[in-house]
Formats: C-alpha cells, sequence, structure tokens
C-alpha cells in the first residue's frame, strides 16, 4: 500500500491560465473523491468516480473544472481560466467501503 | 442535511494537559462520524471513526472519542498533551449517496501545546 499521491504538490499559475491536477489512488481502490480546502477551513466536496464513472458533482464545480478518470485509475482534475478564488489545497481521496485514504494535496496560489 | 460544528476554533493546552476537541453534529439518518488531523502543508490523518459499533472509539496517538447521541456530540480528548499535537483537527460526518460515503467536514480546530 503506497497510499493516495497527488501530483504536483505546488503549483502557482497566473490568473486566466489552466491547471492540472493528478491523483493516483491506492491501487485496488475503487472509489475516488475530490475535495477543496480554502485557508482555515475544512474541505469541502468536489467531485466523486466510482470507477470510471463520475457519479456527482458539487455546485462548487463551475463549469471552469472538469475532472476524469478514464481508465478507472488515476483522475485529474482541470481548472480552465483560472481566477484567484480557485486558490486553495485540492485533496484527493479513495477508498473501497466508507472509509477513505487522503493524499497529501495539490497546493494552488492563482496571482 | 447532515452538517458537522466544531466548537473553538483555536484550542490551546499545556504539555500533559488534558486535550478536549468539541464536535456536535446534525444528521436525520444514523450518522457514521470521523476525526482526521492534518499537519501543516499535508494531507488528512484518520484518527478515528465511530460506525454504529461501539460508542467510546479509540484512535491512534492515544486519542478517543465518544458518540452521544443524546447531546449529538462527538467530542476528542486525549489525557495528556504531546508537543506532537499540536496540528489542525476536523470532525467529519459521512454522507451516503450511490454507495459512497462523501464527508461532510467541520471548520476544524487548531491545536496549539505550551511547553
Amino acid at each position: 500500500d503506497t497510499g493516495v499521491s497527488q501530483d504536483p504538490r505546488h503549483k502557482i499559475t497566473k490568473r486566466g491560465q489552466n491547471v492540472t491536477f493528478r491523483c493516483d489512488p491506492i491501487s485496488e481502490h475503487n472509489r475516488l473523491y475530490w475535495y477543496r480546502q480554502t485557508l482555515g477551513q475544512g474541505p469541502e466536496f468536489l467531485t466523486y468516480f466510482q470507477n470510471e464513472a463520475q457519479l456527482e458533482k458539487s455546485r462548487l464545480l463551475s463549469d471552469r473544472f472538469s475532472a476524469e478518470r478514464p481508465k478507472g485509475s488515476f483522475s485529474t482534475l482541470e481548472i480552465q481560466r483560472t481566477e484567484q478564488g480557485d486558490s486553495a489545497m485540492y485533496l484527493c481521496a479513495s477508498s473501497l467501503k466508507e472509509t477513505g485514504s487522503f493524499g497529501p494535496g495539490t497546493r494552488l496560489l492563482v496571482l | 442535511a447532515q452538517s458537522v460544528t466544531q466548537l473553538g476554533s483555536h484550542v490551546s493546552v499545556s504539555e500533559g494537559a488534558l486535550v478536549l476537541l468539541r464536535c456536535n453534529y446534525s444528521s436525520s439518518v444514523p450518522p457514521y462520524l470521523f476525526w482526521y488531523v492534518q499537519y501543516p502543508n499535508q494531507g488528512l490523518q484518520l484518527l478515528l471513526k465511530y460506525t454504529s459499533a461501539a460508542t467510546l472509539v479509540k484512535g491512534i496517538n492515544g486519542f478517543e472519542a465518544e458518540f452521544k447521541k443524546s447531546e449529538t456530540s462527538f467530542h476528542l480528548t486525549k489525557p495528556s498533551a504531546h508537543m506532537s499535537d499540536a496540528a489542525e483537527y476536523f470532525c467529519a460526518v459521512s454522507v451516503g449517496f450511490q454507495g459512497a460515503q462523501k464527508l461532510v467536514f467541520g471548520q476544524g480546530t487548531r491545536l496549539t501545546i505550551n511547553p
């Protein structure tokens, strides 16, 4: 069990640029979740995959955000036309049953 | 809708003293409840979870929490604080949907340990 990994760990970008984050879940986990955590707040749910199917998206996930999990393994989260309000920690988690394991997160700073 | 309230955004205790972090939940169904710890610039680590078995749940690093349905509480305690316990702590309730469990988190409590 190598744990959930995320890449990159840190990303600085200019407003208006596109960014993509990757999450590699624990290999046997069929469920994958994305959360966003802003400074001083608890994480907020963004979206959920079971295998390759995206089964739920939060209202927080505007049309500038898109997530994929093409082969039911790793997942990507893309943010188009980034805004300063997108600055946050993006956390990925994976699970088999009710308790997931979280990755270390990708910290995004939009200048 | 399920929700969690953590009382006190910042708690400070002396090394060796009792740690008490408060969490109250709201849920229309029997809840699954969790406590996570987050160290600076790191992800979340599960401390313990309640899934409708024993009401007193023991976790890692000497932490435990008691589920009290009458008080809708799930407070986290540790008898004797250690400097390494300084971190951000999050209480969460799970919301079941489509066979999965998404978590609704509280705003967190920052724990500071004084030498």
